[in-house]
């Protein structure tokens, strides 16, 4: 079995430019949520999505956006970037909206310059 | 608004001994408690955890007490080693579905050899 990859693993944007991050959830995952991880600080939650449905939001701004696709991979949309969203994006997957088994991708490191 | 807090950012024991890291909550919704352990350029990896009606869970070297009258909670490594060494993040959900975790900041675990 597959674990849960992300792509690209480093990324270097300009404020103000719009960045998609992927994600590809571990087989038979149906669930897929993401995370922001700021230096020194634990994860925040952005959102999560189920069978392509968002399914619950942090407290993230609309410019923060998601899909999910029928295979279940994922992808997270960050428009008129901020240095503040200098950060690691991490990508987990689970096998249905609840508790257990969440498996996190190593994640993607984006610098916003 | 911080609601999973650990307030040691790093924490160095010697091989051998007993590692303990602390987490404490503000949100009594919260029901479900679990620890992740994160390496350098990796995503987090989960370890243990525990439900609100129990006080206790153990899985090996791992054990996870739970004080829900103060809101507290504290992992212990027994004995610890050199490839404990890493980040431990404390998590909290809430509800049936679980759909989000709420993270504290992490302690930095060093076990010295």
């Amino acid at each position: 079995e597959t674990g849960v990859t992300q792509s690209p693993t480093h990324l270097i944007k300009t404020r103000g430019q719009q960045v998609t991050l992927r994600c590809s959830s571990q087989s038979g995952h149906n669930t897929v949520s993401w995370y922001q991880q700021a230096l020194g600080q634990g994860p925040q939650f952005i959102f999560q999505y189920y069978r392509e449905e968002e399914n619950g939001r942090g407290n993230f701004p609309p410019r923060f956006s998601g899909l999910q696709f029928p295979n279940y991979s994922s992808e997270l949309n960050v428009n008129a970037l901020e240095l503040d969203d200098s950060a690691l994006y991490l990508c987990a997957s689970s096998p249905d909206t609840g508790r257990y088994g969440y498996t996190f991708g190593s994640g993607t490191r984006l610098t916003v310059v | 608004d911080q609601q999973v807090k650990q307030n040691s950012p790093s924490l160095s024991v010697q091989e051998g001994r007993i590692s303990i890291l602390n987490c404490d909550y503000t949100n009594s919704m919260f029901d479900y408690f679990l620890w992740y352990k994160k390496y350098p350029a990796e995503g987090p990896t989960f370890l243990i955890s525990i439900s609100s009606i129990k006080d206790k869970n153990e899985d090996g070297r791992f054990t996870v007490f739970l004080n829900k009258s103060a809101k507290h909670l504290s992992l212990h490594i027994v004995p610890s080693q050199p490839g404990d060494s890493a980040v431990y993040f404390c998590a909290a959900t809430q509800g049936a579905s679980g759909s989000r975790l709420t993270f504290g900041e992490g302690t930095q675990l060093t076990v010295n050899p």
